[in-house]
């Protein structure tokens, strides 16, 4: 069974526009939550964190949201970027130390000039 | 920052033949390494955990005996596949944390293995 969901496995949005990509899990022993971004052939490189004591954490462009009730949470880009573009993995893990992630299928961005 | 180095990054082996990707952390040591494996258009599965200095432990449904894991020393880590089959085609990935607490997995860049 699939943990943790990524329903939306394509979006494309306007260059300079926020992009929101979302994310639901289902193991309520997550604490930790990751986004990555991924380009072919290549291995994820790590973007943003939350855990799960937060709501909201901020980077730069990006902002990652965590709605524990809901068990949702959104990674959104503003403003987006042609160099967005790549695949974006939303991935959990159930404790500190060494743990593995869990991830989801993966949402494809297109920012579109 | 924490750089996880994986080798080789792609390979095309014949039917039968047995492949070694190798793992490695270069500016920290990881008693622990995950390797993860991804079809196309797919998440990252997990396989198996490397764990220096004892055994691999694997996820459900994976071949111990057909994806042999060795983790040498605190820096490197070794996946073979033996007796490889088209089915093992696949884009497998290593990757390791490099720290305590809630320290973000630091990924290779991946292996393509094609066996043809």
């Amino acid at each position: 069974d699939q943990q943790v969901k990524q329903n939306s496995p394509s979006l494309s949005v306007q260059e300079g526009r926020i992009s929101i990509l979302n994310c639901d899990y289902t193991n309520s022993m997550f604490d930790y939550f990751l986004w990555y971004k991924k380009y072919p052939a290549e291995g994820p490189t790590f973007l943003i964190s939350i855990s799960s004591i937060k709501d909201k954490n901020e980077d730069g462009r990006f902002t990652v949201f965590l709605n524990k009730s809901a068990k949702h949470l959104s990674l959104h880009i503003v403003p987006s970027q042609p160099g967005d573009s790549a695949v974006y993995f939303c991935a959990a893990k159930k404790k500190a130390g060494n743990t593995p992630l869990v991830f989801g299928k993966g949402t494809r961005l297109s920012v579109i000039a | 920052g924490a750089v996880v180095s994986q080798h080789p990054s792609w390979v095309i082996c014949k039917s039968g033949t047995s492949v070694k990707i190798e793992c490695r952390s270069l500016d920290f040591q990881a008693t622990t390494m995950f390797w993860y494996r991804q079809f196309p258009k797919q998440s990252l599965m997990l396989m198996a955990t490397s764990n220096e200095g004892s055994k691999a432990t694997y996820e459900q449904g994976v071949e111990k005996d057909k994806f042999l894991i060795n983790h040498a020393s605190l820096t490197l880590s070794t996946l073979t596949v033996t007796s490889a089959h088209p089915e093992d085609s696949s884009f497998y990935i290593c990757s390791a944390p490099p720290g305590q607490g809630h320290s973000p997995l630091h990924f290779g860049n991946g292996t393509r293995l094609t066996v043809t």
